[in-house]
């Protein structure tokens, strides 16, 4: 089944604030996460990536948190700008067949800026 | 110049129709990948080349086959096409097989009718 799972499919927040994303994991073996941002008409992009050794990775404007006794990870992405609408997607990189690795996808969060 | 670029970009055919969609990307990575994302936006992998070689075979009917020529294209062919094969098909590409950093094509939109 799915191991990659978003607490909430939208989030609506006023430019300039703070936008926060979640996401859960059920593996506790996971040791590689990463957030995706896909624009509406566009394929996903990459954000920013975090592995199990750390619990915390900055980068521009962007943050990810990542719990592992709960097996949570969050984006927070500051000051919200009206370009950060898109629909963001964590996603868990876990073993394949044989030595090859693979991306798994969660379900996504709407991420809606008002003005 | 676009990074991983697919074609076609819309495609609209009938039900039982063949048809193939083509991804090249000039990142020179080494892996490449197809991605099928459905109505509610949950993408799901279906194949992965490494270096021409595949490695990565989800779940998929065997009416869906891939082809790569060579490292730099990844070509999905599906036969006898079905409603359900309604979707977004999504080609990328990464520099090693494992990384996270995947470069995503724009998308082709298949509408079966």
């Amino acid at each position: 089944g799915e191991s990659v799972g978003l607490h909430l499919p939208t989030l609506s927040v006023q430019e300039g604030d703070n936008s926060i994303i979640n996401c859960a994991y059920s593996n506790s073996a996971s040791d590689y996460f990463i957030w995706y941002k896909q624009e509406s008409g566009k394929g996903p992009q990459f954000i920013i990536d975090i592995r199990s050794n750390m619990d915390k990775r900055q980068g521009q404007r962007v943050t990810v948190l990542l719990n592992k006794t709960v097996k949570h990870l969050s984006l927070q992405i500051a000051a919200t700008q009206p370009g950060d609408s898109a629909v963001y997607f964590c996603a868990e990189n876990i073993p394949s067949s044989g030595s090859a690795r693979q991306l798994t996808f969660g379900s996504g969060t709407q991420l809606t800026v008002l003005p | 110049d676009t990074a991983v670029s697919q074609t076609p970009k819309y495609l609209v055919t009938q039900m039982g129709n063949d048809k193939s969609i083509k991804c090249e990307q000039n990142l020179g990575h080494d892996t490449m990948y197809w991605y099928k994302q459905d109505s509610k936006k949950f993408l799901k992998i279906m194949f992965s080349y490494n270096n021409k070689e595949l490695i990565i075979n989800e779940t998929v009917p065997n009416r869906f086959s891939p082809k790569s020529p060579d490292k730099a294209h990844l070509n999905l062919h599906i036969n006898s096409l079905e409603l359900g094969d309604s979707a977004v098909y999504f080609c990328a590409s990464s520099q090693l097989q494992g990384s996270g950093e995947l470069f995503f094509g724009e998308g082709s939109r298949l509408t079966v009718l």
